[in-house]
């Protein structure tokens, strides 16, 4: 089956600093989404990505978050200047067509650890 | 708002012996039901899924009915195996709203031999 990739899967960094977490959806997929989860909590989401815009996000994606896909293949999650609480594990996920039953396939994470 | 609520883990069980994982949900009209699994190193994967009430959804011996009448989803399997073990996630999706899914915390579940 195929497979959303997510790098790095461990990220550690200094608060206040700026990080990008990068992901591959599947080849033929147009939706593409950002989960996180903090250690204990939901899964929450973060936003959704079709057409090279933003089509629906949460209000905890605020304006040190955004995202990007900077070519053919990448989806990247920016956090421009990192908090504690930003720590969390972050999934990318990604759809074919973006029903409401069509199937999300996730990435394995990458763990953020802001100190 | 939505919201999914699931048990609070870990389960502990021993191989062969019967699972129930609680859901239960709050969500405005007629959402579609998930549970997704997520075994250790790997992503958030489907199990299976329900999107009408009464409707059951089944996959590699688990089962979940979709009971509207008190709003829960809870996750059978008959007989658990050790390769069962996993991070066992409750979610529901309303219609529209570019697939944003709202996921319970999650129970680990652990199958010793």
């Amino acid at each position: 089956e195929p497979e959303v990739t997510q790098t790095p899967s461990h990220q550690v960094t200094q608060m206040g600093q700026e990080v990008i977490l990068r992901c591959v959806p599947i080849s033929n997929h147009l939706y593409f989404y950002w989960y996180r989860q903090i250690l204990g909590q939901k899964v929450e989401f973060l936003v959704s990505f079709y057409n090279n815009e933003i089509s629906e996000k949460s209000e905890i994606f605020d304006d040190q978050f955004s995202v990007e896909r900077p070519d053919g293949s990448n989806f990247t999650l920016k956090i421009r200047s990192t908090k504690l609480e930003d720590s969390a594990m972050y999934f990318c996920a990604s759809s074919e067509s973006g029903g409401p039953n069509e199937k999300l396939f996730f990435g394995s994470g990458t763990q953020l650890s802001v100190l | 708002g939505n919201s999914v609520t699931q048990m609070e883990g870990p389960v502990t069980l021993s191989e062969e012996a019967f699972l129930t994982i609680n859901c239960t949900y709050t969500a405005t009209g007629y959402p579609s039901l998930f549970w997704y699994v997520q075994y250790p190193g790997e992503g958030l994967q489907l199990l299976l899924k329900a999107t009408k009430a009464d409707d059951k959804g089944s996959n590699k011996g688990f089962e979940a009915t979709y009971r509207k009448e008190t709003t829960s989803f809870h996750l059978e399997k008959g007989s658990v195996q050790v390769s069962d073990s996993a991070v066992y996630f409750c979610a529901l999706m309303n219609s529209g709203g570019y697939q944003k899914v709202t996921f319970g915390t999650g129970t680990k579940l652990q199958v010793i031999p």
